[in-house]
């Protein structure tokens, strides 16, 4: 298994462009999570999906933040006009919905918004 | 939910035992207790869970008290790897969803510093 991939691992880009990270979770997992962290406010839950289906998207900051789950083998966070503040590196992590089972992340993107 | 504390920081040396105190006094019965770690620069890592009793894998060892108000983590032969953060997380059900959604809140955890 090649656990929860993600890409791009770096993005620059400039104010105001758009940006889209992706997300494949572990196949057989049915739970995936988006999570971003700063120095300052350390780990934020930002989104989850049960089933492709968004749960609970509280924790995601302003409407310049969307999320979707199109299939159980794909997610993407898009970010639409990216401002500096964003900069921060972003987590994607599945698992499976029933049972206490602990989440694998992956290696995450680290975006820079200059 | 249910709240958990931990050191800032702490130190071991190589080869010896690191054990890794959590406490969660507020925890409710049907809560599990999660540990994980992020190595600099890496995505946090699943070590290890328990609910009620002593829990072991080929990572950790997990000692929880038997009012489950406390627990331990505990890296039997510490190496220089091992140095991360080390979050000890309550498992938190998802307000009017009866259990069945959950996530998982990450605190500021220990950094563990492995020394030679």
């Amino acid at each position: 298994d090649a656990g929860v991939i993600q890409s791009p691992r770096h993005e620059v880009t400039e104010m105001g462009q758009e940006v889209t990270l992706r997300c494949k979770p572990i196949s057989g997992h049915n739970s995936l999570f988006w999570y971003r962290q700063t120095m300052m406010r350390g780990l934020e839950l930002l989104i989850y999906f049960n089933n492709n289906v968004p749960i609970d998207d509280s924790g995601m900051p302003e409407d310049r933040f969307s999320a979707k789950m199109p299939n159980a083998s794909f997610s993407t966070l898009k970010i639409q006009p990216s401002e500096p503040r964003d900069s921060a590196v972003y987590f994607c992590a599945s698992t499976m919905l029933t049972g206490p089972y602990g989440y694998t992340f992956g290696s995450g993107t680290r975006l820079t918004v200059v | 939910d249910a709240k958990t504390t931990q050191p800032t920081s702490m130190d071991c040396a190589e080869g010896r035992a690191a054990n890794l105190p959590c406490n969660h006094s507020t925890i409710s019965g049907n809560e599990y207790v999660y540990w994980y770690r992020q190595i600099h620069s890496q995505g946090p890592q699943y070590i290890i869970h328990g609910l009620k009793n002593n829990e072991t894998n080929e990572m950790a060892s997990l000692i929880i008290t038997e009012d489950r108000k406390s627990s331990t983590l505990i890296l039997p032969h510490a190496t220089l790897r091992d140095t991360a953060v080390y979050y000890c997380i309550v498992r938190v059900p998802r307000e009017g969803s009866g259990g069945s959604n959950y996530k998982l809140t990450f605190g500021k955890g220990t950094l563990l510093t492995v020394n030679p």
